[in-house]
């Protein structure tokens, strides 16, 4: 079965410093892998998803993400933070074949202070 | 497109009585998910759909929840009776057919039932 963890409920950074929230997943075949991002009392924007090829996976809004087969690791990062960037987070990890759902952990919430 | 379109965007309701949630997916996607957040449990999938058919609902948490998908450009989420557990933020999202690609999400319900 398909799981996400996501080690930290809450992720504090000053603004400009670089932040990054982690996120470990498990899954039989090989993973299709993707961040989201939730403003309060909106919906889940998709930031950037890995598939395959590049470790580095570079999104919107300046964040990138680097995948570790060997870690089973997917963590989220921004070089230099910015106050907007306070948010909730979400990974998901989809098994690599058609038809299945993305899973979510549980989220972490960054806070990012001037 | 509009996006994902999710009616109504808040509900309050009496326990007991009878709760309708409805969903309009993207245009031309072939996937429909229901997804339920709360605070405790964090995003969970309840049911999804595959062209109209439900392919696992294993996420449904009792009886008293069933959804539909008559047709390929709505669907709804039912729960009778309701009840207070049941509040938390019901999410909507469709996604193309190939397992790789990100789902996109609606802006949620939020039910309250008192």
């Amino acid at each position: 079965a398909q799981s996400v963890a996501q080690p930290e409920d809450q992720v504090n950074v000053a603004e400009g410093n670089p932040l990054t929230v982690k996120c470990t997943y498990s899954v039989s075949g090989n993973p299709y892998l993707f961040w989201y991002v939730q403003y309060p009392n909106r919906g889940l924007q998709f930031l950037l998803k890995y598939i395959t090829g590049d470790n580095l996976v570079k999104g919107s809004y300046g964040f990138e993400a680097e995948f570790n087969k060997s870690q089973t690791s997917f963590h989220l990062k921004k070089p230099s933070a910015l106050v907007s960037d306070s948010a909730l987070y979400f990974c998901a990890v989809r098994e690599g074949q058609a038809g299945t759902a993305l899973i979510f952990g549980k989220g972490t919430t960054l806070s990012v202070s001037s | 497109d509009a996006g994902v379109i999710q009616s109504p965007r808040h509900e309050v309701t009496e326990m007991g009585q009878e709760v309708t949630l409805r969903c309009k997916p993207i245009s031309g996607h072939d996937y429909l998910f229901w997804y339920r957040q709360t605070m405790m449990r964090g995003l969970e999938l309840l049911i999804y759909f595959n062209n109209n058919v439900p392919i696992d609902d294993s996420g449904m948490p009792e009886d008293r929840f069933s959804a539909k998908m008559p047709n390929a450009s709505f669907s709804t989420l039912k729960i009778q009776p309701s009840e207070p557990r049941d509040s938390a933020v019901y999410f909507c999202a469709s996604s193309l057919r190939t397992g790789n690609t990100e789902a996109f999400f609606g802006q949620g319900t939020r039910l309250t039932v008192v």
